[in-house]
């Protein structure tokens, strides 16, 4: 089964420092597609980024960037130098045809608070 | 700004009533996608419907159903509803059919309190 995992339920930081939300998925797939989206407290989902799994070059973004490790089946989102405006719910998302169904199959979100 | 309508944006109702949420999804788009989020929790996938016919199903109770009219809107229904129900429900449309492999673009929610 697929599955996607954000064991950080919660995360503080003050402002300016650097923050790793942690995403762990499960697929026995090889091809597969992984997200990042965020939440602002305004509600709507905002995509961030996508990633094949054949591409495990990591990518930055501004203060953005992500590192993806098939060893680890990990895509993980670092923000750097962290503003109050960082201050969401970030979600990873896992999608592909699994066993000839496709699913698009989101974790259970990080809350990221960026104190001023 | 997605481009994917969402109405009403919020809605209170009472256990055992039925409500209808609609979704218009970006210009092009040919799948719409249900989500319902509930209070600290992630995305629960409903339904997926591709150009008028259902994709994809996920936990999607059987008091709640949905279509996808021939303008490509969407309507879930939520009926008999329960106080559980009270949630976010999300629509998200993306320009991949049968392949959910891109990003999905959603809607600002329709909010639902069900007292």
């Amino acid at each position: 089964a697929q599955k996607v995992t954000q064991a950080q339920t919660e995360i503080s930081v003050v402002e300016k420092e650097d923050v790793t939300l942690d995403c762990v998925y499960e697929t026995r797939d090889t091809t597969y597609y992984l997200f990042w989206y965020k939440q602002p407290p305004s509600g709507e989902l905002v995509f961030l980024i996508r990633r094949n799994s054949f591409d495990e070059q990591n990518e930055i973004s501004g203060r953005y960037s992500w590192n993806f490790q098939k060893s680890t089946s990990s895509f993980n989102f670092t923000i750097t130098a962290s503003q109050v405006v960082d201050s969401a719910v970030y979600f990873c998302a896992l999608s592909g045809a699994f066993s000839g169904t496709y699913k698009y199959i989101f974790g259970t979100g990080t809350r990221l608070k960026v104190l001023a | 700004d997605s481009g994917v309508t969402q109405t009403p944006k919020h809605l209170i109702t009472a256990t055992g009533q039925r409500v209808t949420l609609r979704c218009s999804p970006r210009s092009g788009d040919l799948s719409v996608y249900w989500y319902q989020q509930s209070l600290d929790q992630g995305l629960q996938f409903l339904i997926q419907y591709y150009n008028g016919e259902e994709r994809a199903k996920g936990n999607i109770l059987e008091r709640f159903s949905a279509q996808q009219f021939p303008d490509l809107h969407s309507e879930l229904n939520l009926s008999s509803l329960e106080l559980g129900d009270s949630a976010l429900y999300f629509c998200a449309s993306s320009l991949f059919g049968r392949a959910n492999t891109g990003e999905l673009f959603f809607g600002e929610g329709s909010r639902l309190t069900v007292l």
